[in-house]
């Protein structure tokens, strides 16, 4: 149901190493937001952008950025990655749905990222 | 505080069998409520959305339910799976139709045992 692709699917990497976590969505819709999820856990929202060249930060302090400079592509980057950021990192998109009248979200198949 | 708590944390069910899945919000203003499943490593799927005026609504096998005066949503699964299997999570929206800010359940990890 849901255009929306994330990749790497699972990253393992070194303490200190810098990384790029792709997001991708072929809908259209200008939202797109990055979510943290620990096990057992809510979801907490890192970042979001309402459209190209717009990106906010979200409740969870995050020492994470990210870019907007194509509305369908919204990567996510870590510039030095530290086992404290060891989690899964979900992207979604929101829009009009034809069937609700309230904007459905959808989310990508997310990243597990491990940071040894 | 804003707040979306889910009951029970974990359940374990023959398959066959029903169970129901209870949301608790103190979300205020209150816009609509959704139901997410989330399979382990995966990424949520959109199961209802229901706005204050709904008071059930459901897809397929799964049923939710909404009392916006005592801010209390339940999801009734019927004649459960084994592909049941999977955490499901209540979303509260604060704003209109368009996404406004959302309050994530902890989810509730569902095993249905064959």
């Amino acid at each position: 149901e849901a255009d929306i692709y994330q990749t790497p699917r699972y990253l393992v990497i070194g303490t200190g190493k810098k990384i790029t976590l792709e997001c991708s969505q072929t809908m259209g819709h200008d939202k797109m937001y990055w979510y943290q999820q620990d096990p057992g856990m809510e979801l907490h929202l890192i970042h979001y952008s309402y459209g190209v060249n717009s990106t906010e930060k979200g409740d969870l302090s995050s020492e994470s950025t990210v870019s907007r400079i194509r509305t369908e592509h919204f990567p996510l980057t870590l510039e030095s990655a530290r086992p404290s950021h060891t989690s899964q990192y979900l992207c979604a998109s929101s829009g009009p749905d034809s069937r609700e009248k309230n904007e459905k979200l959808f989310f990508g198949s997310g990243t597990q990222l491990s940071v040894l | 505080k804003n707040q979306v708590e889910q009951s029970p944390q974990s359940l374990i069910i023959l398959e066959g069998k029903n169970c129901t899945l209870q949301c608790n919000y103190t979300v205020s203003p209150f816009s609509n409520l959704r139901w997410y499943k989330q399979d382990t490593g995966r990424g949520p799927v959109s199961l209802t959305i229901m706005t204050f005026s709904e008071n059930t609504k459901s897809n397929g096998r799964y049923t939710a339910t909404l009392d916006a005066d005592t801010k209390q949503s339940s999801l009734h699964i019927t004649a459960s799976q084994l592909s049941d299997s999977a955490s499901y999570i209540c979303v509260v929206s604060d704003r209109g139709s368009t996404l406004g800010r959302l309050y994530f359940g902890r989810g509730t990890q569902l095993t249905v045992w064959p």
